[in-house]
């Protein structure tokens, strides 16, 4: 059970496009989704935590114009990487939780965005 | 603030060795919730444990078992007779009220 699926798993695309990474719970209702990015060899950094039906909570120094997050449904949050440059080459890790902080968040297998 | 502190950046064992994580941790809250989660080579997170503030039982599930004592805020896990599979990198966490925050992780390589 609790099964997050994440899609693609691998995206190459031109500098100056936009990229959309799906997440999506399979087996239960995620309330709250979490997006993180993860360079290479260092820890997950959390971007933003959606509630589904209300717009994101973005950390601090993440650019919600640039990273725009939409959880429209309780098993879908998609992130779109808005005209996308070198320097936002990265692992995108999205979660899922039931709940809030406590409860353990279910991670999908993540999205290596590379931008040439 | 939240801060985990996994001092071990990289850990190299022969099979069938046992072998312990470490990880620290700092909180101001009362309530929270500690986790370790497993990243293989493919890069995905396997969630393995989650313990609250309140129980400072040690778990064992198989191989793996859970070090918690609240009085030096560790949080260690251990690894019996370690198998190559066991290789990855692993990720301590603490939730408190906010944010789940990770460590830096621990490399773990399980060499034949």
């Amino acid at each position: 059970g609790a099964v997050v699926s994440q899609h693609p798993s691998w995206v190459i695309c031109k500098s100056g496009t936009s990229v959309k990474i799906e997440c999506r719970s399979l087996d239960f209702q995620a309330t709250t989704m979490f997006w993180y990015r993860q360079f290479p060899k260092q820890s997950l950094m959390l971007m933003a935590t959606s509630n589904e039906g209300s717009k994101a909570t973005y950390e601090q120094g993440v650019e919600k114009d640039k990273f725009l997050i939409n959880h429209a449904s309780l098993t879908l949050s998609t992130l779109t990487v808005t005209s996308a440059h070198p320097e936002d080459s990265s692992f995108y890790i999205c979660s899922a939780s039931t709940g809030g902080p406590f409860f353990p968040q279910h991670f999908g297998d993540g999205t290596r965005l590379s931008i040439l | 603030a939240q801060k985990v502190t996994q001092a071990q950046t990289e850990i190299s064992v022969v099979e069938k060795e046992d072998v312990t994580l470490d990880c620290v941790y700092e909180t101001r809250d009362t309530t929270y919730y500690l986790f370790w989660y497993k990243q293989p080579p493919s890069g995905e997170l396997v969630f393995l444990i989650r313990r609250n503030s309140f129980d400072e039982q040690n778990e064992i599930s198989g191989r793996y078992s859970w070090n918690f004592q609240k009085s030096t805020s560790s949080f260690n896990f251990t690894i019996t007779a370690s198998q190559v599979v066991d290789s990855a990198v692993y990720f301590c966490a603490l939730s408190g009220t906010q944010k789940l925050v990770f460590g830096q992780g621990t490399r773990l390589t399980i060499n034949p």
